[in-house]
């Protein structure tokens, strides 16, 4: 079962890139990655989603390096309200059940 | 429409009380999540309903009971609950199932903050 680990907190300013990197080492060959943003007191809203290489979308850009035992997950110039809890996912494709299983996710703070 | 709903937003409850929560979907979703979560830690799975069949339980006591009227509602009958059992529960929908690549992009409700007195 693939597990995944990130980093607990990150702090940044406003205008700035972050990155937050995901790691999963034994994802398997059907898995692929998933992020999901949860401000206080709502449900988790979907980000983005991919496999390999690169995924951007409006909100969001997600790197996968060729060993895919990664992902990161690029939000280009935050701002106060990107303020939340990210979570990375893996599951697999063909069952799709690990793919409900949240990891603890990587509570960003934006500051002015 | 591309609202999940969920009511009551707040519920408080006795251990002896018999309540329900409510999910409301109407974007043709043929899967819907009931999900738990406490403060500061994530979401954890509890029921998968996929075509208004019970598809996962991921071992719920049987104080919590799922129930899926039709392919837009989603209940959770609660009874006799434990104070360890307040937390924010969350309704979700997908439109794929399990082998669609589009399941994981789940919809989420606002959620209903239950407290066990």
């Amino acid at each position: 079962l693939a597990k995944t680990t990130q980093p607990i907190s990150m702090d940044s300013y406003e205008g700035q890139e972050v990155n937050i990197t995901c790691s999963h080492n034994n994802i398997a060959t059907n898995d692929y990655i998933t992020w999901y943003q949860q401000f206080p007191s709502q449900g988790p809203r979907f980000i983005i989603q991919g496999y390999k290489t690169k995924v951007t979308n409006e909100v969001a850009s997600l790197f996968i390096p060729a060993d895919r035992k990664s992902s990161t997950l690029s939000l280009p110039r935050v701002s106060l309200s990107d303020t939340a809890v990210y979570y990375c996912l893996v599951g697999d494709k063909n069952t799709g059940r690990r793919a409900l299983t949240f990891g603890s996710g990587t509570r960003l703070q934006v500051q002015p | 429409d591309t609202e999940v709903t969920q009511t009551p937003k707040h519920l408080v409850m006795g251990m002896t009380n018999k309540k329900s929560l409510k999910c409301e979907q109407h974007m043709g979703h043929r899967a819907m999540y009931w999900y738990k979560q406490k403060a500061k830690k994530p979401p954890e799975l509890m029921f998968v309903y996929s075509y208004e069949k019970l598809s996962i339980n991921e071992s719920v006591p049987s104080r919590f009971s799922p129930e899926c009227p039709n392919s837009s509602l989603l209940n959770l009958h609660l009874h006799a609950l434990q104070p360890e059992d307040s937390a924010l529960y969350l309704c979700a929908s997908s439109r794929g199932l399990a082998g669609d690549l589009s399941y994981n992009e789940q919809f989420f409700g606002p959620g209903t903050r239950l407290t066990v007195l």
